[in-house]
């Protein structure tokens, strides 16, 4: 059965640092791509970035560019999202989500997310 | 970037009857990348339709996709009591990829 397990979540003061972890089991994590989408309280899904299989692509929207970096190690089957100079904009769900195959194939599992929320 | 504008916002109906949703696209994408999910409160979102029109594992056959360039729609036949929910499109042809509002389909 796949399983995915965001995990590292939390209070943050506006312009800091988190780091979520993504936890897969379940499948051949090195084959598929993954995604990172937030969605912030009472709001629509946002995607947020994905990253190759082998993690040699990866790509982001515009509002977390040069902010966040997405980043796996397949030898441990966990994905990453590094969130740095975070704004209260950034509050929301996070869920990490595997592609069916190659990073632009869709988002066929999902975890259930990790809550970060951002003070002023 | 590639903006989703789904229709409409908000979708009152009964159960038994057909929902019609629409995703509008500001330019052309690929029907292989586009794709509907199912979300309901509390919950994670569920892949319904991949390829614009291909159920995903285990979607009961009421619900349909259809559409090509930048109109496309999703169907649910006959409304089942569990159908209720939020749906959302999303577009993974061009980085950054994106996803429509959403669509809220609540019992009338």
């Amino acid at each position: 059965e796949v399983q995915l397990l965001e995990s590292g979540g939390g209070l943050v003061q506006s312009g800091g640092s988190l780091r979520l972890s993504c936890a897969a089991s379940g499948f051949t994590f090195r084959s598929y791509g993954m995604s990172w989408v937030r969605q912030a309280p009472g709001k629509g899904l946002e995607w947020v970035s994905v990253i190759s299989d082998g993690g040699g692509a990866a790509y982001y929207a515009g509002s977390v560019k040069g902010r966040f970096t997405i980043s796996r190690e397949n030898s441990k089957n966990t994905l990453y999202l590094q969130m740095n100079s975070l704004g209260a904009e950034d509050t929301a769900v996070y869920y990490c989500a595997r592609a069916s195959g190659s990073y632009r194939t869709p988002l066929d599992h999902w975890g259930q997310g990790t809550l970060v929320t951002v003070s002023a | 970037e590639i903006v989703l504008t789904q229709s409409p916002g908000t979708l009152s109906l009964s159960p038994g009857e057909r929902a019609t949703l629409s995703c509008r696209a500001s330019q052309s994408v690929s029907s292989n990348y586009l794709a509907w999910y199912q979300q309901k409160p509390g919950q994670a979102p569920r892949l319904l339709i991949h390829g614009a029109s291909s159920r995903a594992t285990g979607i009961p056959d009421r619900f349909s996709g259809s559409g090509s360039g930048t109109d496309f729609t999703l169907t649910i036949s006959r409304l089942e009591p569990e159908d209720f929910a939020v749906y959302y499109c999303h577009q993974s042809a061009t980085s950054p990829f994106t996803f429509g509002q959403g669509t809220n389909l609540e019992i009338k």
